[in-house]
């Protein structure tokens, strides 16, 4: 059964830092792993998508990576804002199809 | 990509009363799912909700408490029965375009609490 892990669960940092949320997976045999941001009342953004034959993916000031062998993905974060405060949530798809398994996020906090 | 609605977005319900969540679409998609949050825990898949046919639900959800409708491509309900506090949770809908799902969008949820 596949475990997905999020470290660490909460984390608050001043504007303008660089940062990096980690996820990690039990099983490597995935077909994509997402990035998404979760904002109160505003359910879920998806940020980068990375299939399994990828290692990173970059959209603006985001940049994911993801190591298969080591069950790793990382979400780098250059630069933050407090717009950036919300809570990440990492999921693995197993197959093209609907086994998704979420991890249970971390909750950012950019303070101006 | 497609915009998702969900009513109610909160509610609070008595014990063993029950729920229906609405879950509206903005254009016909192929699969649509719901989720549930429980409070500092990851989201998870309740069940894929099938046009026509009786909802395809997961490991440890069950149709009698969950029963799920879906009369059309656009438009989906969830009904929490004969809840409980445990029920408390923040219950997500999603879609996705067409079967590969390779990417899924998320309502913003309904957040619920039982007393």
């Amino acid at each position: 059964k596949q475990e997905v892990t999020q470290i660490p669960a909460a984390l608050s940092v001043p504007e303008g830092e660089n940062l990096v949320l980690n996820c990690s997976f039990t099983d490597s045999a995935i077909y994509n792993l997402q990035w998404f941001r979760q904002d109160p009342g505003k359910g879920l953004t998806s940020l980068l998508l990375i299939q399994s034959s990828q290692r990173e993916q970059t959209s603006g000031r985001l940049n994911a990576s993801l190591d298969k062998s080591s069950g790793r993905s990382t979400l780098y974060i250059a630069a933050s804002q407090p717009g950036d405060s919300a809570t990440y949530l990492c999921a693995v798809r197993r197959g093209n199809n609907n086994d998704m398994r979420f991890g249970a996020g971390t909750r950012l906090t950019v303070k101006p | 990509s497609a915009v998702i609605s969900q009513k109610p977005s909160r509610d609070i319900c008595q014990r063993g009363t029950s729920l229906t969540i609405q879950c509206q679409v903005d254009s016909q998609v192929t699969m649509m799912f719901w989720y549930r949050q429980q409070p500092g825990q990851s989201l998870t898949l309740i069940a894929t909700a099938n046009q026509g046919s009786e909802a395809t639900y997961e490991s440890g959800f069950v149709i009698d408490k969950f029963p799920i409708s879906r009369p059309n491509l656009t438009f989906s309900t969830l009904t929490v029965s004969n809840m409980s506090p445990e029920d408390s949770s923040i219950y997500l809908c999603s879609v996705a375009l067409d079967r590969l799902v390779e990417t899924q969008y998320f309502g913003p949820g309904t957040r619920l609490l039982v007393l």
